[in-house]
């Protein structure tokens, strides 16, 4: 199976808050990241979460790791039509590589 | 600052021609250099990664090739492409282990739109 997994769709209304979950299979992960990706581009990096830490807030965004159940979510406050991606959560081991995962694709409804 | 250049954008090429898409990055030193493929639905799979000039480690069997001539710059090549070549190629770069700024974020290229016909 695959490394990262991730629900494929999300739909939210506009100022509601969208929360993105992921679920990874390696317990030695070091860093955790969520991307963004808009369409026709490549991905930009939000945040990112080391692996000894449980929370991450950056201003409208939260980020949250449960390293027990090998779990992690994004929320982004305040949705915005600019919100409107794919996004993508991403592990990283003591090599070179990221594995992502499928990709969330969120839609902001007005 | 950092950046990272890949072209060309949008290619559309048919069955059994070759390929080449080029990747730069200006601004830093001996980066880890990658290429990605991105399929609807399947996310991200690594082709390719190279730590340094002439070192390419393939990560799936394919009909791609990749090249590190310089330091900065990462090619991607096919001789004869196929339809199931068809997709969004990223290419991107970190941060070295000699850099000492392990938090391995990758840095996005814009991406190359091939369409195998």
């Amino acid at each position: 199976g695959e490394d990262v997994e991730q629900s494929l769709f999300l739909s939210v209304r506009e100022g509601d808050s969208s929360v993105i979950n992921c679920t990874y299979t390696d317990s030695s992960s070091t860093y955790l990241y969520w991307y963004k990706q808009e369409p026709g581009a490549g991905l930009q990096l939000l945040t990112y979460i080391f692996s000894n830490m449980d929370m991450k807030q950056d201003q409208r965004l939260t980020v949250l790791l449960n390293k027990k159940d090998k779990h992690l979510s994004l929320r982004i406050a305040d949705t915005q039509t600019g919100d409107s991606a794919i996004y993508f959560c991403a592990e990283s081991k003591y090599d070179y590589k990221l594995s992502f995962g499928a990709g969330t694709t969120v839609t902001v409804r007005a | 600052s950092q950046t990272i250049h890949q072209w060309p954008a949008t290619l559309v090429q048919p069955v059994g021609s070759p390929l080449s898409l080029e990747c730069t990055v200006e601004g830093t030193s001996n980066p880890n250099l990658y290429w990605y493929r991105q399929a609807a639905g399947r996310g991200l799979q690594l082709l390719f990664y190279s730590v340094g000039i002439g070192q390419i480690s393939s990560e799936v069997p394919q009909n791609l090739s990749a090249s590190r001539p310089q330091d900065r710059q990462f090619i991607l090549s096919s001789k004869k492409l196929l339809l199931s070549d068809s997709g969004f190629y990223l290419c991107a770069w970190s941060e070295g282990w000699l850099a000492g700024t392990r938090t391995g974020e990758l840095f996005f290229g814009e991406g190359s739109r091939l369409t195998v016909l």
